[in-house]
């Protein structure tokens, strides 16, 4: 079964100041997507970022992009000059590639807090 | 449109008392997902249809929980003897057949908690 796992339960950084998540994922597969939510507080989930594992190119929105080694099972997002709005927390999530991979499997969150 | 919708935002039950929750996918969206969040971790798998068939299962599904998709349309989720250990926001999300892996479009959440 597929794990994911963020070590950083809590992080925070100053506005405008860059910040970075990790997230590593245990898998036997090799094809596979992996996405990067945010959920606000008493908000929906949103996407913010996902990469296809067959693709080399690390996947970048804007701000937030990804750091993918696909070798060593690591998914980190960086966002760049943070913003009060980007308070949140950010759960990594996996998902198989093969028809009928239709679950996500999230990790256990990270809480992002923004000082002004 | 105006994405996913989940009722009622709360619920507060008494254990033992059984409760009902809704989700209305976005129209268009044949695949709905069902998902369990406890305070501070993260959101796990319940349950999955496409149309109105159930195809997937987890074991956290225990007989106690059942869910349904009628007609394909909305979905149903009911706890029947509401145990402590139920107490979570459940999360109903939806996405298109085609897209691949984008479109997971998710709702706010029902919130219960059993006292």
């Amino acid at each position: 079964a597929q794990t994911v796992t963020q070590s950083q339960p809590e992080m925070s950084v100053q506005e405008a100041e860059t910040v970075t998540l990790s997230c590593t994922y245990d898998t036997s597969e090799s094809d596979y997507y992996l996405f990067w939510y945010k959920q606000p507080p008493s908000r929906q989930m949103i996407l913010v970022i996902r990469q296809e594992a067959y693709k080399q190119q690390n996947a970048t929105e804007n701000r937030f992009s990804v750091n993918f080694q696909k070798a060593a099972k690591s998914f980190s997002l960086k966002i760049s000059d943070s913003q009060l709005g980007d308070a949140a927390m950010y759960f990594c999530a996996y998902r198989g590639y093969r028809q009928g991979a239709q679950k996500l499997v999230f990790g256990q969150g990270t809480r992002l807090t923004i000082n002004p | 449109d105006t994405g996913v919708s989940q009722n009622p935002r709360h619920k507060i039950t008494k254990r033992g008392q059984n409760v009902t929750f809704r989700c209305d996918p976005i129209s268009e969206h044949n695949r709905l997902y069902w998902y369990r969040q406890t305070l501070g971790q993260g959101p796990e798998f319940l349950t999955y249809f496409q149309n109105e068939a159930q195809l997937e299962k987890s074991r956290l599904l225990s007989d106690r929980f059942s869910a349904e998709r009628p007609k394909g349309s909305f979905s149903t989720l009911e706890i029947q003897r509401t145990e402590q250990g139920d107490s979570a926001m459940y999360l109903c999300a939806s996405r298109p057949s085609q897209g691949g892996a984008l479109g997971y479009t998710f709702g706010s959440g029902t919130r219960l908690t059993v006292v």
